[in-house]
């Protein structure tokens, strides 16, 4: 079993419509959740980080963290064609520890 | 800005060859990583490192070695180069504080071909 799993997608979605990525993890004693997007051919960007169950939300996009049930998710909200990229979910247990990464799912956005 | 510097853009070296990809970071952060990344199989991580002359393994080790000898800087080192390790390879550093744990910055990657 991967540490962390997500739907490779792709997933489509029209402009303008909200778009939602899940992720979930193996390791009960992870603390801190991430989401990082990369555009084709660049590196990796932090978009968002959670730590706590619930919600949290950055402009258009919305982390939501589910601890009880090792599940995190993002939401895009009004998405645009710049959207367009893969979206990996990251888990870590400490500052001291290993950030791992899930395989990535491939967003894209229909204008 | 974070500054994650790697050496080279692209790599082509021969089989068996001692491969030496370099990461300098700007930011005197602790931790560093090397990842490499394929498709359909994403980023995994080879080794990181959390302080100077530390290292840790990750999850796919076989094969290379790291060094840390100051700390802005973390080598990765293909002891003998195969065609297996052709990839995209990614170095990434994060401080080490509370609400900061596991923000990478990555570098622009090096993409190595191994003939």
């Amino acid at each position: 079993q991967k540490e962390v799993e997500q739907n490779s997608g792709p997933l489509s979605v029209p402009e303008g419509a909200i778009a939602s990525l899940n992720c979930t993890y193996s390791d009960r004693g992870s603390q801190s959740f991430f989401w990082y997007r990369q555009y084709s051919g660049k590196s990796p960007e932090l978009i968002m980080s959670i730590y706590s169950n619930g919600d949290k939300e950055d402009g258009r996009f919305t982390a939501q963290l589910n601890k009880a049930s090792q599940y995190v998710s993002l939401l895009i909200r009004d998405s645009q064609p710049s959207d367009s990229a893969t979206y990996l979910c990251a888990a870590t247990k400490t500052s001291y520890d290993k950030v791992i990464f899930g395989p990535g799912t491939s967003l894209s956005v229909i204008p | 800005d974070v500054k994650v510097t790697q050496s080279s853009r692209y790599l082509v070296k021969r089989t068996g060859e001692k491969v030496f990809l370099e990461c300098v970071q700007d930011m005197d952060h602790e931790n560093m990583f090397w990842y490499r990344q394929d498709p359909g199989l994403g980023l995994r991580l080879i080794y990181f490192s959390y302080d100077v002359k530390m290292k840790e393994k990750g999850d796919i080790p076989e094969g290379y070695s790291v060094s840390r000898e100051k700390k802005e800087r973390f080598s990765l080192i293909l002891e003998s180069a195969s065609t297996n390790q052709t990839s995209m390879y990614l170095c990434a550093s994060s401080p080490i504080l509370t609400d900061l744990g596991g923000k990478l910055f990555f570098g622009s990657g090096t993409q190595l071909s191994v003939l």
